[in-house]
């Protein structure tokens, strides 16, 4: 049961955009449009960013998107501000009725 | 306000079993499956499997399978889940989180409880 493949670190400037890239099968991610991404800050619960691909839950900032090709699915934050700083996983519904994360990444605003 | 309450940390000794709670309110227990995560010190989120709140049903990931049981008691709204046979790679935060409405993702999610295993 192997992880979805995550960016271990991305960086970026207030201000700019950073795309975090997650990576899986044709069983999981290349199959379904189900997956969703979380925040997560240090000693806190993850938060739900996105679901579905690319819905964001009320209350979530539009600077953050998501998308899908194939087997990769992508998170997009724009606009990049200093509470962005966080632990992002990606996680999707994967054959046997069952679901993934990714391995995480760390964002730094520099 | 959809919520989910877990409860305190543990502190267990290897071999030992532990039972972790996840007490709902704000929404109905029954219409949603209960998922378990847990992440390790330092380490990414695992999904553990789930529980219908329904009939009991439930599905657990192909490494946990045998060593953890997931129950509930509608009476009061209350997951659990139970892990065994304790190692120190069992130390961790566990989480519970709720199918989305719709499904296929987690929302909410509570607040986590730390399991420590140490002789």
């Amino acid at each position: 049961q192997s992880a979805l493949t995550q960016p271990a670190s991305v960086s970026g400037s207030l201000g700019q955009s950073i795309t975090i890239s997650c990576t899986g099968t044709s069983s999981d991610i290349g199959n379904y449009n189900y997956v969703s991404w979380y925040q997560q800050h240090p000693g806190k619960a993850p938060k739900p960013m996105i679901y579905n691909v690319n819905n964001r839950p009320s209350g979530v900032s539009n600077r953050f998107s998501g998308s899908k090709s194939g087997n990769t699915a992508s998170l997009t934050i724009s606009g990049l501000q200093a509470e962005d700083e966080a632990d992002y996983y990606c996680n999707s519904y994967r054959d046997g009725n069952t679901y993934v994360f990714g391995t995480g990444t760390k964002v730094t605003v520099l | 306000q959809e919520q989910l309450v877990q409860s305190g940390p543990e502190v267990k000794k290897p071999g030992a079993s532990v039972k972790v709670s996840c007490k709902a309110s704000g929404y109905t227990f029954t219409d949603a499956f209960l998922h378990w995560v847990r992440q390790t010190p330092g380490q990414g989120l695992e999904y553990m499997g789930c529980i219908s709140p329904n009939n009991g049903g439930t599905n657990y990931a192909q490494k946990f399978q045998g060593s953890i049981t997931m129950t509930r008691d509608t009476s009061i709204s209350t997951a659990y889940l139970e892990v065994t046979r304790l190692t120190s790679d069992d130390t961790a935060i566990y989480y519970c989180t709720r199918d989305r409405d719709g499904g296929f993702s987690f929302d909410p999610w509570g607040q986590g409880t730390l399991v420590s295993v140490s002789s």
